[in-house]
């Protein structure tokens, strides 16, 4: 069981707004910036947001993330079909060490 | 574009060291501010953070992890390697790696991965 939880699923259909919880505690979340992947099927995870907010080039605006306290949110707007995938939150722990989250897989219906 | 590639035993019998290596390409491994890392993912399951080296060879570990890994790199081949010792069936999974640019966790590029299953 992961120090970060997330929801095993989440689902939407095309168009739709979904949004995807990371929880964890003063220790990492709270304290640390928080980093999100995006992993299609077969394939290596992707750096999706980065330091919290913050989009590489070439990720749609569609991705944005947020964090209050000890929970971080990626939301996704205009879901499309490709968004079908595995995400995954990271943050360092005070215990110096890096953490993922344990993952949700999102389904567009 | 910068490109990574792991390479290493496909299988790795309990107790004995998993080995792997990974090629850093379209870049160089000895950039400033670069960090290169090792994630896993056992099969049907999350990934796991463990661990990540500097250009210059500082370390850092997953704590639960710390006793049985080494991450080293080699500067002159442009590579840097990822060795767990001893291996358990648990350590079975997919084994990424991973360049970090500023912060540890800030993941750009990442290698194709490869599988390594421990059993006898």
């Amino acid at each position: 069981q992961s120090v970060l939880t997330q929801p095993p699923s989440a689902s939407g259909t095309p168009g739709q707004r979904v949004t995807i919880s990371c929880s964890g505690s003063s220790s990492n979340i709270e304290n640390n910036y928080v980093f999100w992947y995006q992993q299609l099927p077969g394939t290596a995870p992707k750096l999706l947001i980065y330091r919290n907010n913050q989009r590489p080039s070439g990720v749609p605006d569609r991705f944005s993330g947020s964090k209050s306290g000890t929970t971080a949110s990626l939301s996704i707007t205009g879901l499309r079909s490709e968004d079908e995938a595995d995400y995954y939150c990271a943050t360092w722990d005070n215990s110096l060490s890096g953490l993922f989250g344990g993952g949700t897989k999102l389904t567009v219906l | 574009q910068l490109q990574l590639q792991e390479s290493g035993p496909g299988l790795v019998k309990p107790s004995e060291t998993l080995s792997l290596t990974c090629a850093v390409s379209g870049g160089s491994i000895s950039t400033n501010s670069h960090y290169w890392g090792w994630i896993r993912q056992p099969p049907g399951k999350g990934l796991e953070w463990i661990g990540s080296v500097s250009y210059s060879g500082k370390t850092y570990y997953k704590t639960s992890l710390k006793s049985r890994v080494t991450i080293s790199v080699d500067t002159s081949k442009e590579r840097f390697s990822l060795n767990v010792n001893p291996v358990t069936a648990s350590d079975t999974g997919v084994y990424y790696c991973a360049s970090a640019v500023d912060h540890l966790l800030q993941l750009h590029s990442w290698g194709q991965g490869t599988l390594v299953t421990v059993s006898s």
